[in-house]
């Protein structure tokens, strides 16, 4: 079946620009989760999305990341008035439940963000 | 809070070798315990998984155990390929009710024909 797909692939913009991620889950799974991958943080916890609701943004480094899930499945990362440090690779996961921390989580191929 | 430590690479070995990558963790709790790599060009995947003290997971010849009282979860497996070369991740996803992920740095292993 279908895996975590997530778009785009790549994304280079200029500082101070807006962006929006977007990652599509494995259908069915309500658990829906962001990281962020970079040189010097390595992988980092966004958010994470129990249904539509978002229990846990404790992860979020600025006011200028926000994020939305709708319909129980897609969900768009944003972030507004980038900065050089928001260059990394942003994955998504899903898995079948957020409340259960033994549950596999599926990872997307992830969007390159590069922000010149 | 909840962390992962796993030993620096990159990590170079022949084929055939041994490998050992350690990973220790501190979490309150009941953790369970994963790695994950990721190879070349290719996205994050499941490796192996541990939910409760000594169990082992293990996959492709890998193996990990869950050692509670030394909160570790060293990865081991007994003869490299080639085509093992990755990076790895161990992680642990907290008690609570989220499951998210608290990732240790990644170690890289470089396996030399």
């Amino acid at each position: 079946g279908a895996g975590v797909s997530q778009s785009p692939s790549n994304k280079v913009t200029e500082k101070g620009k807006d962006v929006e991620l977007r990652c599509d889950p494995i259908s069915g799974h309500t658990a829906l989760y962001w990281y962020r991958q970079s040189l010097g943080q390595g992988l980092e916890f966004l958010i994470y999305f129990q249904g539509n609701s978002a229990p846990d943004k404790s992860g979020l480094p600025s006011d200028r990341f926000s994020a939305e899930r709708t319909g129980g499945s897609v969900s768009t990362l944003t972030i507004q008035r980038t900065q050089q440090e928001d260059s990394a690779v942003y994955l998504c996961a899903s898995s079948l439940d957020g409340g259960q921390a033994s549950y596999e989580q599926y990872f997307g191929p992830g969007t390159r963000l590069t922000v010149t | 809070g909840n962390s992962v430590t796993q030993m620096e690479g990159p990590v170079t070995l022949s084929e055939e070798a041994f490998l050992t990558i350690n990973c220790t963790y501190t979490a309150t709790g009941y953790p369970s315990l994963f790695w994950y790599v990721q190879y070349p060009g290719e996205g994050l995947q499941l490796l192996l998984k541990a939910t409760k003290a000594d169990d082992k997971g293990s996959n492709k010849g890998f193996e990990a155990t869950y050692r509670k009282e030394t909160t570790s979860f060293h990865l081991e497996k007994g003869s490299v390929q080639v085509s093992d070369s990755a990076v790895y991740f161990c992680a642990l996803s907290d008690s609570g009710n989220t499951g998210k992920l608290i990732f240790g740095q990644g170690t890289t292993l470089q396996v030399k024909p």
